[in-house]
């Protein structure tokens, strides 16, 4: 069974810090991994998406890797600030039939103090 | 906008009551799935359905109902309502079920208390 697991459950860093979240799973046959940035009371927001044949992707601030043989996934938010603080979720998509839908972490909750 | 939408964003059931989560999307997705999220549980699949006129159930299905009668539509029937599905519930969607490109796009979602 499929099991995702993030840590740490809760982050604090000043402004301007480098920061890295991580992500571990439990069977390597992926199809992918995501990243989700979800604000209080809102719903998912996908960041980054890295498919099983990928090593990383970027966006902005923002960059995913994804290393499968060791079943870890980190998130490396450059010069953080106020507005990043958040609970960050990752999720994979297992491989075949029926089981094909995500798996989520219980996310890391980032706050970013000015 | 395109995107998912859900209806309502809250709502209060009293213990046997039945009720319908609406749930549309307007970016012609295959895919389209329930998922709810407890403290400390996380996010857990609650039914899903790759296309029109297919379904399947997820990791938590009992007490819910799904039916996919149009490519947009994806609505969730709880038969009869219980404590514990008090939750917060979020539909989600994404183009293709089979490719591992496609992101998953969520609603804003709907807050059930059940008393």
């Amino acid at each position: 069974k499929q099991e995702v697991t993030q840590i740490p459950a809760a982050l604090s860093v000043p402004e301007g810090e480098n920061l890295v979240l991580n992500c571990s799973f439990t069977d390597s046959a992926i199809y992918n991994l995501q990243w989700f940035r979800q604000d209080p009371g809102k719903g998912l927001t996908s960041l980054l998406l890295i498919q099983s044949s990928q090593r990383e992707q970027t966006s902005g601030r923002l960059n995913a890797s994804l290393d499968k043989s060791s079943g870890r996934s980190t998130l490396y938010i450059a010069a953080s600030q106020p507005g990043d603080s958040a609970t960050y979720l990752c999720a994979v998509r297992r491989t075949g039939g029926s089981q094909g839908n995500l798996i989520f972490g219980k996310g890391t909750k980032l706050s970013v103090k000015p | 906008n395109a995107g998912v939408t859900q209806t309502p964003k809250f709502q209060v059931l009293k213990t046997g009551q039945s009720m319908t989560l609406q749930c549309a999307q307007d970016m012609n997705h295959e895919y389209m799935s329930w998922y709810r999220q407890d403290p400390g549980m996380g996010l857990r699949l609650i039914h899903y359905s790759v296309g029109a006129g297919i379904t399947d159930q997820g990791e938590v299905p009992n007490g819910y109902n799904v039916s996919r009668s149009t490519t947009e539509d994806f609505p969730l029937r709880l038969l009869s309502a219980a404590p514990s599905q008090t939750s917060v519930y979020f539909c989600a969607s994404s183009y293709s079920y089979a490719s591992g490109a496609n992101v998953l796009t969520f609603g804003a979602g709907s807050r059930l208390t059940v008393l």
